[in-house]
């Protein structure tokens, strides 16, 4: 059974940094490009970023390039997101999710349970 | 990049069926993928792929498409089927490849 846990989801003050983790089990981990997505509350899913299986390729929505960083350990089975000069609009439940096939399209076939950081002096 | 847009809502009683539409311009060049989610719960993959069903998503869950739009159809609607909604689409083709969502469709169990 496929299982991802979110992990560092706090209150951080704005502008500041913040590193969030998820550990995998389940799947041969370094098969699969991995993503974050989140959701403000109450609100819609926005996708944040990707990883290639290897950590060679990454990519990143719109509202965070430049701000936050994607990495991943294939040792350890785990992704991160490492997040930095955080805005309030940043507040959102943060989902750790699995690419559904290993040669693309992007979509998501497994999701953690989420993490939740709010962004607030 | 480029939207989705669904309905904010679509209500139905038990037994009807339910049809929540997706449309953006891209869609007939990229598959499109729908995703419930249960109020407090993530969000599970029903149709990927434009109509193929994960294992374990029920019979009633299909999807279809129609030029620019997108439809997911829920046959025999239960109550248990009360849900968020999204469409899902992506673009691997350019130098910043991205993933969009739809703004979600609250589907109501009358």
């Amino acid at each position: 059974e496929v299982q991802l846990v979110e992990s560092g989801g706090v209150v951080v003050q704005p502008g500041g940094s913040l590193r969030l983790s998820c550990a995998t089990s389940g799947f041969t981990f370094d098969d699969y490009t991995m993503h974050w997505v989140r959701q403000p509350p109450g609100k819609g899913l926005e996708w944040v970023s990707l990883i290639t299986w290897d950590g060679t390729g990454t990519a990143y929505g719109d509202s965070v390039r430049g701000r936050f960083t994607i990495s991943r350990d294939n040792s350890a089975n785990s992704l991160h997101l490492q997040m930095s000069s955080l805005r309030s609009d940043d507040t959102a439940f943060y989902y750790c999710a699995k690419e559904g096939a290993t040669a693309g399209p992007y979509y998501f076939d497994s999701w953690g349970q989420g993490t939740l950081v709010t962004v607030s002096s | 990049s480029y939207e989705l847009t669904q309905p904010p809502s679509v209500s139905v009683s038990p037994g009807q069926t339910a049809r929540i539409t997706c449309s953006g311009d891209a869609l007939p060049k990229q598959y499109t993928f729908w995703y419930q989610q249960k109020a407090g719960q993530a969000p599970v993959l029903l149709i990927y792929k434009d109509s193929e069903r994960p294992s374990g998503i029920p019979e009633r869950f299909s999807g279809s498409t129609s030029g620019t739009t997108m439809t997911l159809t829920i046959s025999g609607v239960q109550s248990e089927d009360e849900a968020d909604y999204y469409c899902q689409s992506a673009d691997s083709s350019g130098t910043y490849p991205f993933v969009m969502f739809g703004g979600g469709t609250k589907l109501t169990v009358l």
